[in-house]
């Protein structure tokens, strides 16, 4: 099985800030990543898919990056309404694996 | 807008299963395919397997092998994921989400773009 890694796995910011969160795959994926937000209490919403493709209805607040191994889920100006766990999610062989999530919360 | 719609949350004791539904409206149910994903407690998301609604076909996540089984029923638009011989450790929210995919040939993508709002599953004797 392909193991996505996260980090950090959780982090504490103001709004405005810049946050990036990475993922790291444990061999190549080439681009096949997807990056999830899970708020409390709800389902999980898709942010960007093909690891740099924007969700449609998402804020452009939100960028994803990144190729191989190694990715990138950025966000350009934290929000209130941003408080959340963030997961990445590989598509490149099953079994499909998330990663194992980044708590963020605001300062 | 397209949406997914799970039935009611569902207690059992170990060594029984329990059957989650899935009903999708608003798309064309046949053009996607249905993804399961769960969440215990305290723990992150973990993907079950997913089914092509237009030929069947499934791929189950290998620790669920042998206890799992996913269908759809097309002229409902419902998908189904029944769980057997459950276990304690199977206490979880269980979520439906529709797979958005394409495979040709060099390139293919997988997202799980519309989301069920999830029903919960209590194991416990």
């Amino acid at each position: 099985d392909i193991q996505m890694t996260q980090s950090p796995s959780s982090l504490s910011a103001s709004v405005g800030d810049r946050v990036t969160i990475t993922c790291q795959a444990s061999q190549d994926i080439i681009n096949s990543l997807n990056w999830y937000q899970h708020q409390a209490g709800k389902a999980p919403k898709l942010l960007i898919y093909d690891a740099s493709n924007l969700e449609t209805g998402v804020s452009s607040r939100f960028s994803g990056s990144g190729s191989g191994t190694d990715f990138t889920l950025t966000i350009s100006s934290l929000q209130p309404e941003d408080l959340a766990t963030y997961y990445c999610q590989q598509y490149a062989n099953v079994p499909w694996t998330f990663g194992q999530g980044t708590r963020v919360d605001i300062k | 807008q397209a949406q997914l719609v799970q039935s009611d949350a569902e207690v059992r004791k170990p060594g029984a299963s329990v059957r989650v539904s899935c009903k999708a409206s608003d798309y064309t149910f046949s053009s996607y395919g249905i993804s399961w994903v769960r969440q215990a407690p305290g723990q992150g998301l973990e993907w079950m397997g997913w089914i092509s609604v237009n030929n069947g076909d499934t791929n189950y996540a290998q620790k669920l092998q042998g206890r799992v089984t996913m269908t759809t029923d097309t002229s409902t638009g419902t998908a189904y994921m029944e769980l057997r011989s459950l276990k304690s450790d199977d206490t979880a929210v269980y979520y439906c989400a529709r797979v958005n995919w394409a495979d040709l040939l060099g390139y293919n993508y997988y997202y799980m773009d519309v989301w069920g709002q999830g029903t919960t599953v209590t194991v416990s004797s």
